[in-house]
């Protein structure tokens, strides 16, 4: 079965910031991948997500991806972060019939 | 509005005192889930259901059921709580998930505590 792993447990930034977040699943093939933002007290919201063709991925609020399948990674980048994106970012991997979501990275953006 | 909601958003039980947690999607979505979100193990699959009257195991079913008697709603139950199911859980839907090119959408989260 698929997992993911990602290394970052809590990143901590000042506005401005470039931010890149890890994300690594187990096995290649065809997948397909996803990060998702949890802000303080709320629910799960997509960002963005691949499932083919190019490798960069653009998604809502400024976010970006980028696939590497011989590294089996797909990071999650901004280039420049803002205090409203302190949350909690989730990667995860579609396997057969469901989500593998990874630990979790909690982001803190100071002013 | 399309949307998943989720009742209650908070309880406090006692163990052993049975309680269901109800999980209702308005966009016709064949495919509903359910997990739960502890500190440093992020969302855990706890059942999932395909369609109506189809249900399986997640990754952490033991202590949980479910029922998908209708397409729109899919409770999870808890008969017997027990402390370790204090956790946040969430419940979410996508339209189908042969091809999952479309996305799940999640509730907006239950807050169980068992003392």
């Amino acid at each position: 079965a698929q997992s993911v792993s990602q290394h970052n447990h809590h990143v901590i930034l000042s506005e401005a910031a470039s931010l890149e977040l890890g994300c690594n699943y187990s096995y290649g093939g065809t997948v397909n991948l996803f990060w998702y933002v949890q802000y303080p007290g709320q629910h799960l919201q997509l960002l963005l997500k691949y499932f083919s063709g190019d490798p960069l991925v653009k998604g809502i609020k400024g976010f970006e991806a980028e696939f590497i399948k011989s590294k089996f990674s797909f990071n999650l980048r901004k280039p420049s972060v803002q205090w409203s994106d302190t949350a909690e970012y989730f990667c995860a991997v579609k396997d057969t019939d469901k989500l593998i979501f990874g630990t979790g990275t909690r982001l803190q953006v100071f002013p | 509005e399309a949307q998943v909601t989720q009742n209650p958003r908070y309880l406090i039980t006692v163990t052993g005192k049975k309680l269901t947690v109800t999980c209702s999607q308005n966009m016709n979505h064949e495919y509903m889930s359910w997990y739960r979100q502890d500190p440093g193990l992020g969302l855990r699959q706890i059942y999932y259901s395909m369609n109506v009257e189809v249900t399986d195991k997640g990754d952490v079913p033991e202590g949980y059921k479910v029922s998908r008697k209708e397409k729109r709603n899919f409770p999870l139950i808890l008969e017997s709580p027990s402390p370790n199911q204090t956790s946040l859980y969430f419940c979410a839907s996508s339209l189908s998930v042969r091809e999952f090119t479309d996305t799940q959408y999640f509730g907006p989260g239950t807050r169980l505590t068992v003392l």
